[in-house]
């Protein structure tokens, strides 16, 4: 069985450009959660969806981070403009339901703004 | 809110001691405590849970205890072996609501020595 899947890996971009990562999580997943890890730090929730409904949003900077899960399965997480303070790397999980079930992470998008 | 501090933030052990992992939290109503190991380039991934009705749960070469009184709770590795060597973090969350997320610690560096 396929894990999450992220793409892309690693992204260099210059600050005040956009950006943007794409995460598939484990078919039949329903919750999907998006984090930010910086470096020697644990991660850090940005959004949680049930299904396609962002329940969880309260620590995503919302002028200029957004994200978006269509049909309820795969989504997109996009930062415009990026400043340097966004370079981190960029986790993907998902779950079968409740938050106590086992959220199994992706590898991560790695961000270096410039 | 939660707050989950994680200690030491380093740990060095010759090959086939035992390691031990500390995490402290704030939050009296957290009943849900997963450990995640993350290697280099990864994303977490789960190695073991503790919910707050059982005080200690094992698996193999690890165990996990939670003195609930203390808001206190521990990884035992036992047999440390080279592949052991890794970034560990703890984790808490209250039980699901509308708010609940996982709260990280900052991680333990763990190195093993041949």
């Amino acid at each position: 069985e396929a894990g999450v899947v992220q793409s892309p890996r690693y992204k260099i971009i210059e600050k005040k450009q956009p950006v943007a990562f794409w995460c598939n999580p484990i078919s039949g997943h329903n919750t999907l959660y998006w984090y930010r890890q910086n470096l020697g730090q644990g991660p850090e929730l940005l959004i949680r969806y049930e299904n396609e409904e962002a329940v969880d949003d309260s620590q995503l900077p919302k002028d200029r981070f957004s994200a978006e899960r269509l049909k309820g399965v795969d989504s997109t997480l996009k930062i415009q403009p990026a400043e340097l303070g966004d370079s981190a790397v960029y986790l993907c999980a998902s779950s079968f339901g409740m938050l106590t079930d086992t959220q199994y992470f992706g590898p991560g998008t790695r961000l270096t703004v410039l | 809110g939660e707050n989950v501090e994680q200690h030491p933030s380093t740990l060095s052990v010759q090959e086939g001691d035992s390691a031990v992992i500390k995490c402290t939290y704030s939050d009296s109503a957290s009943n849900y405590f997963p450990w995640y190991k993350q290697e280099l380039g990864k994303g977490p991934q789960l190695i073991i849970d503790i919910r707050s009705n059982v005080g200690e749960k094992k698996d193999q070469r690890i165990a996990v205890t939670l003195n609930k009184t203390a808001k206190h709770f521990s990884l035992h590795i036992t047999e440390t072996q080279p592949e052991d060597s890794a970034v560990y973090f703890c984790a808490a969350s209250r039980p699901r609501d509308s708010n609940y997320q996982l709260i990280w610690g900052a991680g333990t560096k763990l190195i093993i020595k041949p």
